[in-house]
């Protein structure tokens, strides 16, 4: 059975940082690219960063470009979202997400969601 | 930037159709992939690659699309479809980055 156990969430002030963490289990984390979704309170889905299978590549959206980096380390089986210069529009749940396949930009839809960690950057 | 563009809101009768629209520019030339939200809950994919099912998705889901829009169509509507519905893509263009629709919340009457 898959799993994707985000941890890491929290309240930051504006200008912090913080660093995501997502657990992966029942596949095999290297062969899939991994994506980060959020979603403010009461909108819609946001996609917010992804890596590839080998982690050789990594996308950002416009909104958290220069600000987040995705990274993962296959050895544990674990996607990473480092989180920096925080501002208050950042607050949202974030998913960690499973693509079908294991290169963005042919990886398909995210086939598989944790149940994501709140983030609330408020002073 | 891309901009996928979905109705706010659809309403529909149970036992009757409901098409959700997703409009962007020249969105057929892209794979399109859909998402229902229930309150409360993660995602859950419903369509990928414009009209493959995955397992465990009734038949009664069914993607199409052409030109600017992409379609989402539940058949035989039921109780248990009220949720929200977001279409995605991949956009490659100066920047590469993948895209979700603005939402559509389906009620079912």
């Amino acid at each position: 059975e898959v799993q994707l156990l985000e941890s890491g969430g929290g309240l930051v002030q504006p200008g912090g940082s913080l660093r995501l963490s997502c657990a992966a289990s029942g596949f095999t984390f290297s062969s899939y690219a991994m994506s980060w979704v959020r979603q403010a309170p009461g909108k819609g889905l946001e996609w917010v960063s992804g890596v590839s299978d080998y982690g050789g590549r990594t996308y950002y959206a416009d909104s958290v470009k220069g600000r987040f980096t995705i990274s993962r380390d296959n050895s544990k089986n674990t996607l990473y979202l480092q989180m920096n210069s925080l501002r208050v529009e950042d607050t949202a749940i974030y998913y960690c997400a499973k693509q079908q396949g294991g290169v963005i930009p042919a990886a398909g839809g995210v086939d598989y969601w944790g149940q994501g960690t709140l983030v609330t950057v408020s002073s | 930037s891309y901009v996928l563009t979905q109705p706010p809101s659809v309403s529909v009768a149970p036992g009757k159709t409901a098409r959700i629209t997703c409009g962007g520019n020249n969105i057929g030339s892209k794979s399109v992939h859909w998402y229902q939200q229930k309150p409360g809950q993660a995602p859950v994919l419903v369509i990928y690659y414009d009209a493959d099912r995955p397992s465990g998705i009734p038949e009664r889901f069914s993607g199409s699309n052409s030109g600017n829009t992409a379609t989402l169509t539940i058949s035989r509507v039921e109780a248990g479809d009220e949720a929200d519905y977001y279409c995605q893509v991949w956009h490659s263009g100066s920047d590469h980055y993948y895209v979700f629709g603005t939402g559509t919340k389906v009620t079912v009457l």
